[in-house]
C-alpha cells in the first residue's frame, strides 16, 4: 500500500542532544513537508522540499535541520538549539502542481511525539 | 498574514444530527481550501479539497462549501455517527505548492450514541 511512514512513534530527547525523525514515502511525490503541532494549535510549517537536494525554511525553522538525498526520504533533525522541542511532528507529501485542476491533496504520516526527558 | 479561524472549538452532538463546522480566513486570495480529519494521536486525513474556482465539494455524507469573497467555508456532516468523532481542521493555501498552507486550530467533534 502507498503511504507515508514516520518513525519512531514516540521519541525522548535529553538536554543537549540532537534527535532525528524519519519520514519515508512511496507515493512518488516530489514535495515533502514537516509540520509541528502543539496542543490546541494549528499546524506550523518547519521545512519543505520540492526536489531532491533542495529544501526551504518554513515559518519555524530555527533549531531544526533537514536533508533530501532521496525522493522518498525527508528526515528532520531536532537540534539542541531548539529549546522547546516537545510537540507532535507530522510529515506530509504531495504531488507538484502540473497546471491542471486535479485532486492534489496533501497526504500525512501518522506522526512522531517528541518529549524532553 | 493569512489567519484561519474555526468555530466552534468543540462540539458535542447526539448521533443522527446534521451539523455544520465553520471556517473563516482573512485573505480571500486563496488557491484552494482543504478540510482534514485528525483522530487523537494520529496524522491528518484529507477529506475534501475545494479549488478557488469551485463553490462546493461532496463526498458521501460530507459537503464542503466555499465563499471566497466573504472568506468562509463550511463543512456539513449529515446524519452524524459516533465514528465521526475526531478533530476537523480547515486549511487554506495561497498557491499550488502547499508551502503557504495555513491551518486553523480545529473543531473537536464528539458524536455520542
Amino acid at each position: 500500500d502507498g503511504g507515508i511512514t514516520q518513525s519512531p512513534k514516540y521519541l525522548f530527547r535529553k538536554e543537549g542532544q540532537n534527535v532525528t525523525l524519519s519520514c519515508e514515502q512511496n507515493l512518488n511525490h516530489d514535495a515533502m513537508y514537516w509540520y509541528r503541532q502543539d496542543p490546541g494549535q494549528g499546524l506550523r510549517l518547519i521545512y519543505y522540499s520540492q526536489i531532491v537536494n533542495d529544501f526551504q525554511k518554513g515559518d519555524i525553522a530555527e533549531g531544526y535541520s533537514v536533508s533530501r538525498e532521496k525522493k522518498e526520504s525527508f528526515p528532520l533533525t531536532v537540534t539542541s538549539a531548539q529549546k522547546n522541542p516537545t510537540a507532535f511532528y507530522l510529515c506530509a507529501s504531495s504531488p507538484l502542481w502540473t497546471g491542471e485542476i486535479t485532486n492534489e491533496k496533501l497526504f500525512f504520516g501518522s506522526g512522531t511525539q517528541l518529549s524532553v526527558l | 498574514k493569512q489567519e484561519v479561524t474555526q468555530i466552534p472549538a468543540a462540539l458535542s452532538v447526539p448521533e443522527g444530527e446534521n451539523l455544520v463546522l465553520n471556517c473563516s480566513f482573512t485573505d480571500s486570495a486563496i488557491y484552494n481550501l482543504q478540510w482534514f480529519r485528525q483522530d487523537p494521536g494520529k496524522g491528518l486525513t484529507s477529506l475534501l479539497l475545494i479549488q478557488s474556482s469551485q463553490r462546493e465539494q461532496t463526498s458521501g455524507r460530507l459537503n464542503a462549501s466555499l465563499d471566497k469573497s466573504s472568506g468562509r467555508s463550511t463543512l456539513y456532516i449529515a446524519a452524524s455517527q459516533p465514528g465521526d468523532s475526531a478533530t476537523y481542521l480547515c486549511a487554506v493555501s495561497l498557491d499550488s505548492g502547499y508551502s503557504t498552507l495555513t491551518f486553523g486550530k480545529g473543531t473537536m467533534l464528539l458524536v455520542s450514541p
